[in-house]
């Protein structure tokens, strides 16, 4: 069965800390790995797609990186308004339609 | 400004009530799928249609009904079927049917049903 686990669940920062988000997933056949950020109150707005390992995107203070089983959000010098829920998304080749979602890790930037 | 507009933001009803959510895009995507939300879950997929009058029933379709008249719309009905009604839900589109694009996401409605 397609999978998804986010980890830390939360993840407290003091701002300009530097740190990692996990995404682990399992999945008959990547097709697509989607990073999000969710605001409190607000609907998840698109980050990223991964589509195969070794691929890596980049905006501004975010970095994701894909491997066969995992991805990495990588925050650079976070800053306060970087705080919200980051969301993992996963789609497989087998029924596409699908998109597979983590609980998600809550990121607190103190100033 | 193109989007995904969710009406209305927050819900209430009675229990045994069926209440209507509203979703509409103006990207002329074609796709458009239903999520509901619960604290410390993953987004759960309750439908999703690839073309007008077309849909499919996703994880979580027990209690729920769609329908998909025209292309812009995708309406959820929670019936009193459903029994934990009270969640997040989220309307998401994605540009093409063949499913290599991201999903984008409405504002969403907080439905609370007592």
């Amino acid at each position: 069965e397609d999978q998804v686990t986010q980890s830390p669940e939360a993840l407290r920062l003091q701002e300009g800390e530097s740190s990692s988000l996990n995404c682990s997933y399992t999945v008959s056949g990547l097709r697509g790995l989607f990073w999000y950020r969710q605001d409190p109150g607000k609907g998840p707005e698109f980050l990223f797609t991964l589509y195969s390992a070794g691929e890596e995107k980049e905006k501004e203070r975010l970095k994701a990186t894909l491997t066969k089983k995992e991805s990495f959000l990588h925050i650079t010098a976070p800053k306060p308004e970087d705080s919200a829920t980051y969301l993992c998304a996963v789609q497989g080749s087998y029924n596409f339609n699908k998109f597979y979602f983590g609980s998600g890790t809550k990121l607190n930037v103190k100033p | 400004d193109g989007g995904i507009t969710q009406s209305p933001k927050y819900l209430f009803r009675k229990e045994g009530q069926n209440v209507t959510l509203s979703c509409e895009q103006n990207l002329n995507h074609d796709a458009m799928y239903w999520y509901r939300q619960d604290p410390g879950q993953g987004l759960r997929l309750i439908y999703y249609s690839q073309i007008v009058n077309d849909f499919q029933k996703g994880d979580i379709a027990e209690g729920y009904s769609v329908s998909r008249e025209k292309k812009e719309s995708f309406p959820l009905t929670v019936t009193s079927a459903q029994k934990n009604p009270t969640a997040f839900y989220l309307c998401a589109s994605s540009i093409d049917r063949s499913g290599t694009s991201p999903l984008h996401f409405g504002n969403g409605t907080r439905l609370t049903v007592t």
